[in-house]
């Protein structure tokens, strides 16, 4: 069973287009995340949501709208895609207090790629 | 602000022989956890080992173990018996201790590109 699970795994789209990423994770976390890899493997933070609710917004544009409908799913969709927007998104969980506060478990990733 | 220093973008290794990976971090803070995740080509992102700030005794998990200097704010990696599933970037995290589910951000380094040669 795979823990925390991203679709697609992999997007090729056109620029102007809009695209979503959905994630969902079957741990029982409370706290989920959106991480961007760059071309240069460099990872940071876009958003995090705790039972649902909006904790970190990064500076990321508006045309990236996260959405939490439950505290196992957290999509990410994306307006107007950019060249700049392709990336390795990864969607990660973690639980908050207890033995494994802190620890992230990560999706598989989902490479978008605008043209 | 956080930062993680990875000063090696590349190293290599021979099989069964010893490396250490080096980081270094920067922060006010005094209660955080520091991690080493692994990403091999398979894109996976998959955690290797986890040391919590407020403890001396440095974590190990099997092969990996490590060196953890609290104020030289230092936190290297040492793979040990290498084998060649262990190729993959390595990256070295810092995150603060949180008081709020999710008010808190893994502070990634650039990561260390490791290829264990047969």
């Amino acid at each position: 069973d795979t823990a925390v699970s991203q679709t697609p795994k992999y997007l090729v789209t056109q620029m102007g287009n809009d695209k979503s990423i959905k994630c969902e994770q079957n741990l029982g976390h409370d706290t989920m995340y959106w991480y961007k890899q760059d071309s240069k493997k460099f990872l940071k933070i876009m958003f995090s949501y705790n039972n649902k609710e909006l904790i970190i917004n990064e500076t990321v544009p508006n045309r990236f709208s996260p959405k939490s409908p439950d505290k196992a799913h957290l999509n990410l969709h994306i307006n107007s895609l950019e060249l700049g927007d392709s990336a390795v998104y990864f969607c990660a969980s973690s639980q908050s207090g207890g033995s494994g506060a802190n620890v992230l478990t990560f999706g598989a990733g989902s490479r978008l790629t605008v043209l | 602000a956080q930062t993680v220093t990875q000063s090696q973008p590349e190293m290599s290794v021979q099989e069964a022989e010893t490396v250490t990976l080096s980081c270094t971090y920067d922060t006010s803070e005094n209660n955080y956890y520091l991690f080493w995740y692994k990403q091999p080509p398979s894109r996976q992102m998959i955690l290797v080992i986890r040391q919590e700030a407020y403890k001396q005794q440095n974590a190990t998990e099997n092969r990996f173990s490590v060196n953890f200097q609290k104020a030289a704010k230092s936190f290297s990696l040492k793979i040990s018996d290498s084998q060649l599933g262990d190729t993959a970037m390595y990256f070295c995290a810092f995150m603060r201790r949180f008081s709020q589910g999710g008010s808190e951000k893994l502070v990634f380094g650039k990561g260390t590109k490791l290829t264990v040669n047969p």
